[in-house]
């Protein structure tokens, strides 16, 4: 089973703030590094599916970065809004799916 | 609506009684996989299958079996459950196994045994 770490594994936000947080993986053998959106009573939702060193990608407020030489990923979330609360899953693809266990992100109004 | 759709969305159930998880999707995934999740725990695959008649084992397989007859179904056996197989399990699915595409998920199956 692949080590993927993410930190911190909770964080309370004010509305209108920015965050950050961190997935890291294993560095050798990478083919890809996904992030999904678990909200409450949901089905995780794939935010990104990242493949190349220096990959940066952005879908609205959330954007996440890529080093894979270093074997870590950002997501970052610019003015938190409540609707951005929920579980951001990262999970790292070298020949299957190995997830991380997630940092919950609360967002106070 | 492309969607994978799991059955039951709750259950309770006792040791031992068998009970099928039932998963379909319609978006002609060839690959279709199990995952458990538990408190302070990642997702953990159970099995998954690249194709029809092509199933393995994940990281935490015993206790469970699977089938895949037709692509868009991977039901998940319990024989015997037990306690320790009190969990959330998502099936979800992909275009394949290259991991280059995102997975899509099924709405969770939360099973309690007692």
């Amino acid at each position: 089973i692949l080590n993927v770490e993410q930190s911190p594994q909770s964080l309370h936000v004010q509305e209108g703030d920015s965050t950050n947080f961190t997935c890291s993986f294993p560095s050798s053998n990478f083919y890809a590094l996904h992030w999904y959106r678990w909200e409450t009573a949901k089905s995780p939702e794939a935010l990104f599916v990242m493949t190349l060193n220096g990959d940066e990608k952005k879908k609205g407020r959330i954007s996440a970065t890529l080093n894979t030489k270093e074997g870590y990923s950002y997501l970052y979330i610019k003015g938190s809004q409540p609707e951005d609360s929920a579980t951001y899953l990262c999970a790292f693809n070298d020949y299957k799916l190995s997830f991380g266990a997630g940092t919950t992100v609360t967002v106070r109004a | 609506e492309a969607q994978v759709t799991q059955n039951p969305r709750y259950l309770i159930t006792v040791t031992g009684k068998k009970l099928t998880v039932t998963c379909s999707q319609n978006m002609n995934h060839e690959y279709m996989s199990w995952y458990r999740q538990d408190p302070g725990l990642g997702l953990r695959q159970i099995y998954y299958s690249m194709n029809v008649e092509v199933t393995d084992k994940g990281d935490v397989p015993e206790g469970y079996k699977v089938s895949r007859k037709e692509k868009r179904n991977f039901p998940l056996i319990l024989e015997s459950p037990s306690p320790n197989q009190t969990s959330l399990y998502f099936c979800a699915s992909s275009p394949d196994k290259t991991g280059f595409s995102e997975a899509f998920f099924g709405q969770g199956t939360r099973l309690t045994v007692v």
